[in-house]
């Protein structure tokens, strides 16, 4: 069975600096990797996902991550963050032929003026 | 293209009494599953339903059911509700045919037990 860990629960940040939320899985098959966003009250919105081909991913907002087979990590970074980047973030695996999602306990990002 | 519906939205219950919640997918979307999200537990997951069969089924007591239409729209039932069971409760639709895509979520109904 696949498993998903978040390596930090809050992670503080100034406006404009860049940020990296680490996630590392465990599984011993192949698998989809994604990077979910939630906002506060709301459900869990797409941000980025690695399915095959190219290990760098670029999604929505100006986030990508990079999947890193040996290393069996899925990194989300930006650049420079905005404010409006406060947001939980959850990293989740989905082994081939399961259509079930496992995800991390989830990574909360505080954006600081 | 409409997206996940979860109702209600909101709900408060007393200890003891049973709550069903509703769901309904993305139109085409067959598969649907159900997650419990708590501040100390995360994202938990309940169960999935697909062609109106249970086909996952996480680790959670009786008490916690569900079913699927015809329509792929999904309830799920709680019966005598207890404190811990104050969530978030998200509903979460696939499509299934082919390559694997993402889920996409509705934005949940928050349950509070007194």
């Amino acid at each position: 069975a696949q498993s998903v860990t978040q390596l930090d629960s809050q992670v503080p940040v100034f406006e404009e600096a860049p940020v990296e939320l680490r996630c590392n899985y465990s599984s011993s098959v192949s698998v989809y990797l994604f990077w979910y966003v939630q906002y506060p009250n709301q459900g869990l919105q797409l941000l980025l996902k690695y399915l095959s081909g190219s290990t760098l991913v670029k999604g929505i907002n100006g986030f990508e991550a990079e999947f890193n087979k040996s290393q069996t990590s899925f990194h989300l970074r930006k650049p420079s963050v905005h404010i409006s980047d406060t947001a939980e973030y959850f990293c989740a695996v989905s082994e081939k032929g399961s259509y079930i999602p496992t995800f991390g306990r989830g990574t909360s990002l505080i954006v600081h003026p | 293209k409409a997206g996940v519906t979860q109702t209600p939205r909101y709900l408060i219950k007393t200890r003891g009494q049973q709550v069903t919640l509703s769901c309904s997918p993305i139109s085409g979307h067959r598969s649907v599953s159900w997650y419990q999200q708590t501040p100390g537990q995360g994202l938990q997951f309940l169960f999935e339903y697909f062609s109106e069969t249970q086909r996952n089924k996480g680790n959670f007591p009786g008490r916690f059911s569900g079913r699927q239409f015809s329509n792929s729209r999904s309830e799920m039932n709680v019966s005598t509700l207890e404190l811990g069971d104050s969530a978030l409760y998200l509903c979460a639709s696939t499509w299934d045919r082919g390559e694997v895509t993402e889920a996409f979520f509705g934005q949940g109904t928050r349950l509070t037990v007194v």
